[in-house]
């Protein structure tokens, strides 16, 4: 079955630690997305990306980073100057990033800080 | 800058009983808005997308409108498995996918 595949489903994370988040996809869709997701709040954008080796910031990609050196996949690293990132955070992917594409999410990691 | 706003945050109903949820939005120029539906620990599962004001779309028990300032998810004689978070998304101009503002969600329970 296609679809989106993150791992791991749990993480924690050491004061000064940066951790990576994985992300694969086997629906050869060229858009891939990272989101997180706080309680209460609505979905807030990362980092995107429309083809291999390019991406874009979104609207909170301070202390965050990613790589695009596959078509399948994005990983996202939680850097330690991402001060408050204990949040679910989820990959997702669309077929184009065109108008009206809509979304196909993986399943999510949950990211706290011990 | 574009809102999304959701109600109720949350909303208890009995197995059977109809009910609406709402997204209203200040989007000028709506290109697109989406409904998904998201399980406790799982992603947003994609569920409709609307157009233009007056389109309607349907899903089994679920029914989605539109309106120049609003969405509303309609869902008829719910079941258990109905429960879930509902999310709205708006699509601006100018914006794809990377242009999506998603509302905080409407957490629904349906009782047996």
């Amino acid at each position: 079955d296609g679809g989106i595949t993150q791992s791991p489903k749990y993480l924690f994370r050491k004061e000064g630690q940066n951790v990576t988040l994985s992300c694969e996809q086997n629906l050869n869709h060229d858009a891939m997305y990272w989101y997180r997701q706080d309680p209460g709040q609505g979905l807030r954008l990362i980092y995107y990306s429309q083809i291999v080796n390019d991406f874009q910031k979104g609207d909170i990609a301070e202390g965050y980073s990613v790589s695009r050196e596959k078509k399948e996949s994005f990983p996202l690293t939680v850097t330690s100057a991402q001060k408050n990132p204990t949040a679910f955070y989820l990959c997702a992917s669309s077929l184009g990033q065109g108008l009206h594409e809509k979304l196909f999410f993986g399943s999510g990691t949950q990211l706290s800080v011990l | 800058e574009d809102q999304v706003t959701q109600s109720p945050e949350a909303l208890r109903l009995q197995e059977g009983e109809s009910s609406s949820l709402n997204c209203s939005y200040t989007v000028s120029g709506l290109r697109g808005l989406f409904w998904y539906r998201q399980d406790p620990g799982k992603g947003p599962e994609f569920l409709f997308t609307l157009y233009s004001a007056g389109e309607e779309k349907e899903k089994e028990r679920l029914k989605a409108t539109l309106t120049k300032k609003e969405s509303f998810l309609h869902i008829t004689a719910p079941k258990p498995e109905d429960s879930a978070t509902y999310l709205c998304a708006v699509q601006a101009p100018g914006g794809g996918a990377d242009g999506l503002t998603f509302g905080k969600g409407t957490h629904l329970i349906i009782q047996p």
